[in-house]
């Protein structure tokens, strides 16, 4: 399968600082979606990109489209404790397939 | 409303036996999705269904088998269990034309 390298793996901030992170590949993405996970639920969608270079915003989070169209960003902004959890990228390779990232870990430090 | 629901929530099972997962929606989405969670690897695509009666394998299908004979309904049947299919598996749809996929809560799975 195709191979989405996420990073970190894993960050431990403060609240109120932001956050970064990214997914890179290999191979060339249609569509890139972010999400997050709660301990014990489903992921949840944050953010849909489409096209390349596309910039998009969910309230404090905003997600790019890299113009290669082989890597996505997501940059969370004065984050606060409900934001820890686990982001994943996912790209979408061919019709229908998605191929996910193995996740970054959020840990917000009141 | 509930959207995508699956069931069981929890389940331990032994070796060898055969398991189905239920997953079930209320959109009348199109596209279902079978995924299995595991540490280090992420999301992985068991199988997906373009529509009632049409299924395709994904990256990972060996030892699972799916039907969709409803639009809302997409089970996943483990014909006989073996301990590396432990794992949280997720179902998901999205509708036709659509790219955004939303899951269900997940199932644990546990095979002695």
């Amino acid at each position: 399968g195709q191979q989405l390298n996420q990073s970190p793996q894993s960050m431990f901030i403060q609240e109120g600082e932001d956050v970064s992170m990214n997914c890179t590949s290999s191979s060339i993405f249609n569509t890139w979606l972010w999400y997050k996970q709660d301990p014990g639920e489903g992921p949840v969608l944050l953010i849909a990109l489409y096209k390349a270079g596309e910039l998009t915003s969910n309230g404090r989070l905003t997600a790019q489209f890299g113009i290669t169209r082989k890597d996505s960003f997501l940059n969370i902004s004065a984050s606060i404790p409900s934001d820890v959890g686990i982001y994943f990228c996912a790209g979408l390779f061919g019709g229908n397939q998605f191929y996910f990232g193995t996740g970054t870990s959020l840990t917000v430090i009141p | 409303d509930a959207g995508i629901t699956q069931s069981p929530r929890y389940k331990i099972t032994e070796t060898g036996r055969q398991v189905t997962l239920m997953c079930h929606q209320t959109w009348s989405h199109s596209y279902m999705f079978w995924y299995r969670q595991d540490l280090g690897h992420g999301l992985r695509l068991i199988y997906y269904s373009a529509a009632a009666d049409i299924t395709d394998k994904g990256e990972v299908p060996d030892g699972y088998v799916v039907s969709r004979s409803k639009t809302e309904n997409f089970p996943l049947t483990l014909e006989s269990a073996t301990r590396s299919q432990t794992s949280v598996y997720f179902c998901a749809s999205n509708g036709q034309g659509a790219y955004e996929q939303y899951f269900g809560p997940g199932t644990r799975l546990t095979v002695t």
